[in-house]
């Protein structure tokens, strides 16, 4: 079955602290994957996403995720958080199939001072 | 630019009474997305426009949810009669499709309902 797993439900970093959010992914091909972020009131933003070639993808707001297929993780890194990043990021994975976004359940980061 | 526009942000409901959700989407955009998002959870694709075309609806379950893209530009969903189980954000998104199924989708602030 396509799914995407966000292992995750709640992490809290310190302002300034590096961050990881992990996303692992179910899919038969080489998926297109997105990370996106949701903050109180606000639409998805899209931060970054994969279709193919380099596996570090660059992003907007200092984000950065790494596709690795041996471990079929589309993980999420900032090497220092700040306060206005406090916010729930979604992983979600493009479907050929069902040509649809699957998203993940969701990663609720909180920000310590 | 403008955003997608959705309204209302929030609305709250007693049971089996009937409810709508408007939508515009950026100008120039041609496929357009309802999403179902319940707490804790990510989003859910309920229905997708390709200009006034639903061309996927096999999520939206039909016995009481309708939408509609009459000029192929905003959007409306409608939930009638509302159950409790259908509390939840209702999203929509928008996306210009050149062709390719993956595009890049914009989404609005999403209607809060709440069902008493």
């Amino acid at each position: 079955a396509q799914s995407v797993t966000q292992p995750d439900i709640h992490i809290t970093v310190s302002e300034g602290a590096s961050l990881e959010l992990r996303c692992n992914y179910s899919y038969g091909a080489t998926p297109y994957l997105f990370w996106y972020v949701q903050s109180p009131g606000q639409g998805l933003q899209l931060l970054l996403k994969y279709f193919s070639g380099d596996t570090l993808v660059q992003g907007i707001k200092g984000f950065e995720a790494e596709f690795k297929r041996s471990q079929s993780s589309f993980n999420l890194r900032k090497p220092s958080v700040h306060w206005s990043d406090a916010a729930e990021y979604f992983c979600a994975m493009f479907s050929g199939g069902y040509n649809k976004l699957i998203f993940g359940a969701g990663t609720r980061l909180a920000v310590h001072p | 630019e403008a955003g997608v526009v959705q309204s209302p942000r929030y609305k709250i409901i007693e049971k089996k009474q009937p409810v709508a959700f408007w939508c515009n989407p950026i100008s120039g955009h041609n496929t357009l997305y309802w999403y179902l998002q319940n707490l804790g959870q990510g989003p859910e694709l309920l229905i997708r426009y390709e200009n006034e075309e639903a061309v996927d609806d096999s999520q939206l379950p039909k016995d009481r949810f309708s939408a509609e893209r009459l000029k192929g530009v905003d959007s409306t969903l409608k939930i009638q009669p509302a159950e409790l189980g259908d509390s939840a954000v209702y999203l929509c998104a928008s996306s210009f499709s050149g062709g390719r199924l993956v595009d890049e989708q914009f989404f609005g602030p999403g209607t809060r309902l709440t069902v008493l």
